[in-house]
Order: C-alpha cells, then sequence, then structure tokens
C-alpha cells in the first residue's frame, strides 16, 4: 500500500462543476502539499496545510489530522483547470516529499 | 524575485555516459530538494542540500549524487546512465517554512 493514497486517477467533468480530489496518507506528517502540473511538467505548489483549511480563490484545500485525510476542492471548474493535481506529504523535517500518484482532471467547455 | 532556474531544460545522453543537472534556487533560500518523475514510478524523492550538507537521501543508487555550493545553488551527478533513468529531474528550493518552489524541469533522454 502506497502511504499516499490519491482518488480518483482521472476525472472528466464539464465547464462550471464543482470538483472533489481526495488525498489518504498513513504516515505521520508535518504537512501535506497539494500542487498542479500542468503538460510539459512545470509544477506549481498550490497549497502547504498543517491543518484546517485553505481558499485561494476557487479552490479550496482542507484537512483532517485525525484521519489522515485532505481534499482539493475546485468551485466553478474551467477548462484551464485541465492539469495533473498531486498531493505530497512531508514527514518530521520538513522538506522530503512523498508523492500519490496524481489525479488527471479534464474540463471541458 | 527570480524563481527557480535548471539547465538544461532539455538532454540527450547515451547509456554509460554521465550528466550533470544544474539547479539555482530561489534568492534566500537555502534547502534544495531534487525529485525524479517517470511515468512508471511517478515523483520520488532524490535527496536534499540544506547549507551545503545532504540532509536527506531517497531510495537511489550510488549513481545518483548532488552538492550544493556556498551560494545554495546545487548539481545533481548521474554517472554510468542506464535507459531507466530516462525522466523529467525536478528541483525544489524552500525557505525555513518549508514551502516548496519547483523548477522547471530537466527532461533528460537516455539512448
Amino acid at each position: 500500500k502506497n502511504e499516499v493514497e490519491q482518488s480518483p486517477q482521472n476525472l472528466t467533468a464539464q465547464e462550471g462543476e464543482f470538483i472533489t480530489i481526495n488525498c489518504s496518507y498513513s504516515v505521520g506528517i508535518s504537512a501535506l502539499h497539494w500542487l498542479q502540473q500542468h503538460p510539459g511538467g512545470g509544477i506549481v505548489s498550490l497549497f502547504m496545510l498543517s491543518s484546517g483549511k485553505k481558499k485561494h480563490g476557487r479552490l479550496i484545500a482542507t484537512i483532517n489530522i485525525q484521519e489522515k485525510h485532505s481534499s482539493l476542492h475546485i468551485t466553478a471548474s474551467h477548462p484551464r483547470d485541465s492539469a495533473v493535481y498531486i498531493c505530497a506529504v512531508a514527514g518530521g523535517s520538513g522538506s522530503r516529499l512523498t508523492f500519490g500518484e496524481g489525479t488527471q482532471l479534464t474540463v471541458n467547455p | 524575485k527570480a524563481g527557480v532556474t535548471q539547465t538544461p531544460r532539455y538532454l540527450i545522453k547515451t547509456r554509460g555516459q554521465q550528466v550533470t543537472l544544474s539547479c539555482s534556487p530561489i534568492s534566500g533560500h537555502r534547502s534544495v530538494s531534487w525529485y525524479q518523475q517517470t511515468p512508471g514510478q511517478g515523483l520520488q524523492f532524490l535527496f536534499e542540500y540544506f547549507s551545503e550538507t545532504q540532509r536527506n537521501k531517497g531510495n537511489f543508487p550510488g549513481r545518483f549524487s548532488g552538492r550544493q555550493f556556498s551560494n545554495s545553488r546545487s548539481e545533481m551527478n548521474v554517472s554510468t546512465l542506464e535507459l531507466g533513468d530516462s525522466a523529467l529531474y525536478l528541483c525544489a528550493s524552500s525557505s525555513l517554512a518549508y514551502e516548496q518552489y519547483f523548477g522547471p524541469g530537466t527532461r533528460l533522454t537516455v539512448t
């Protein structure tokens, strides 16, 4: 079993839909990261969480430390949101990340 | 502030050769981490350097090595290249707050 599990692996939505991507982890963490990767490879850090909830524009990330679970929500999805979304957890030292397999999101107009 | 830069962006090498990749972190960031991304294994941690010292190391063979200079720039070296080393190599820099900023990556193809 992977230390970081994401679901779903693939997600297709219509523009405007509300999207949720889930991440479960099995190890103790100091922080959880949500990353976005577009074709071509560049990775952008969306959120770093150690508790609670963060919001940036149409993106919301939540984490439940007791349940070892995090969710990334996208409200009013848009075709430009199409990308791979990756959950990653940081252990005690903070900078070493363990990654989930990623969720390929496609938003159709 | 300028972002994380990686050079070269693309590289083609032959089996058995060695390669050196470079990463310049965001100014003021002292931690640089390296990651390998392949279609089969996804993203995997290679190593992390902080103030010229290797602070963490992933499960990669000794052919993979790195170093960090006093200006925080980092290099990673892969010796005796194998076909399976073909991958996107990403570096990320972070401050003490641990939020990581990724570079654009170097795409290495081994033939």
